[in-house]
């Protein structure tokens, strides 16, 4: 597609539920990112894939947290026993490199998830 | 830990003045820094963004400068609309990105 996908775009869960939101990276792009935005935090770096090397877990806030990225295109992010506090816009982005090369990035619409 | 501040947080001007926003950061040892506009309940539109190597970077109305030195970046938006009535993000990225908390701006007609 021409930008990077997400989905669902909303989530509504109950408390204790595992969810499961997806991300369609910009085609070629081999740098895939996800972040989160939440009214007492802000903006906030989660995990960071780069080609095939083990991804970059050192913003993901719990053990809760979990992601993968398939064949080096599409990602899921996993969050297994969902808080009150998990509820957050969580927004994917992708970049044509990433760490040192600086590319630019593009991010998805975010997929927004209440847990009730 | 880069901490990177935005100021003001809110900003409000008749339709036709120009736009200062202010970005300052902690931690020089940036790639890049990038400004971000996002509408309410909408994504991360990118503006702009510039390399740790230039001084300035302009794409139509809009004007951004970096000073990598004293970690300071400002956005310039000329001759505002009503349509410029957003949210602006800075962030600056040493692999990742760390953002500002927004200035939000509304640009009465």
């Amino acid at each position: 597609g021409a930008g990077v996908s997400q989905s669902p775009s909303n989530k509504v869960t109950e408390k204790g539920k595992d969810v499961e939101l997806r991300c369609d990276p910009i085609s070629g792009h081999t740098a895939l990112y996800w972040y989160r935005q939440s009214l007492g935090q802000g903006l906030e770096f989660l995990i960071y894939f780069q080609g095939n090397s083990a991804p970059d877990k050192s913003g993901l806030p719990s053990d809760r947290f979990s992601a993968e990225r398939t064949g080096g295109s599409v990602s899921t992010l996993t969050i297994q026993r969902t808080q009150q506090e998990d509820s957050a816009v969580y927004l994917c982005a992708s970049s044509l490199n990433g760490g040192r090369a600086g590319f630019e990035q593009f991010f998805g619409p975010g997929t927004r998830l209440t847990v009730l | 830990k880069q901490e990177v501040t935005q100021i003001p947080a809110a900003l409000s001007v008749p339709e036709g003045e120009n736009l200062v926003l202010n970005c300052s950061f902690t931690d020089s040892a940036i790639y890049n820094l990038q400004w971000f506009r996002q509408d309410p309940g909408k994504g991360l539109t990118s503006l702009l963004l510039i390399q740790s190597s230039q001084r300035e970077q302009t794409s139509g109305r809009l004007n951004a400068s970096l000073d990598k030195s004293s970690g300071r970046s400002t956005l310039y938006i000329a001759a505002s609309q009503p349509g410029d009535s957003a949210t602006y993000l800075c962030a600056v990225n040493d692999y990742k990105l760390s953002f500002g908390a927004g200035t939000t701006v509304t640009v009465r007609a």
